[in-house]
């Protein structure tokens, strides 16, 4: 099986950059998308397909792949960018499936 | 704005089978994927399978034997049914839109707990 691999958390001041990874065996040939979940709600999609950004999302939420690892940076950090976040990828094999990363705890300082 | 919400019983009997519905709204059901995916609690989230509104599905190969996914065009509607329950499937169970094989998941439901306990 394949194996996406998240700090448990990281930490931030306000105002400075998060930076959230997601490790996988060659995860650059594959395209990553990444959720945001907040206590007691269902996940919001932030990124997809690496890089892009759903409508309403905000320009600070950015995303890059390459090599091992899968990059979630949050710009300009806000209070109410604390959550959970999760990778996601499609994993072909003979019996495919989307598997997601361990997720990491984004704290606010 | 598609909106899709999760119903069925908040309580399962060990051994027995944990049946759940989404309805979707809000936009058809055809041409996009629809999935499941759990999450049980303190922990992440699990992709437990989807289906296309021809009927087609994939499932996740570790739940494979146990899971069946439905949908019904006709009321808007899919399902999901995983047999042989235990404590260990106890989880929140959100349904949610799938854009393609491979695509993300663009809209959720806001989820429901489903309890297995005798």
């Amino acid at each position: 099986s394949y194996v996406l691999t998240q700090p448990p958390s990281v930490s931030v001041a306000p105002g400075k950059t998060a930076r959230i990874t997601c490790g996988g065996d060659n995860i650059g040939s594959k395209s990553v998308h990444w959720y945001q979940q907040k206590p007691g709600q269902a996940p919001v999609l932030v990124i997809y397909y690496d890089s892009d950004r759903p409508s309403g999302i905000p320009e600070r939420f950015s995303g890059s792949n390459s090599g091992n690892t899968a990059t979630l940076t949050i710009s300009r950090v806000e209070a109410g960018d604390e959550a959970d976040y999760y990778c996601q990828v499609w994993y072909t094999s003979s019996d495919p499936l989307y598997v997601f990363g361990t997720g990491t705890k984004v704290t606010v300082l | 704005q598609v909106q899709l919400q999760e119903s069925g019983p908040g309580l399962v009997k060990p051994s027995e089978t944990l049946s759940l519905t989404c309805s979707v709204s809000g936009g058809s059901i055809s041409s996009y994927y629809w999935s499941w995916i759990r999450q049980p609690p303190g922990k992440g989230l699990e992709w437990i399978g989807y289906i296309y509104d021809n009927g087609r599905t994939t499932y996740n190969p570790s739940l494979k034997s146990r899971v069946t996914i439905s949908v019904d065009t006709s009321k808007n509607q899919f399902s999901l049914r995983l047999s042989s329950v235990t404590a260990a499937d106890t989880a929140v169970y959100y349904c949610a839109r799938t854009r393609g094989i491979g695509a993300e998941t663009d809209y959720w439901g806001q989820g429901t707990l489903v309890t297995v306990s005798s």
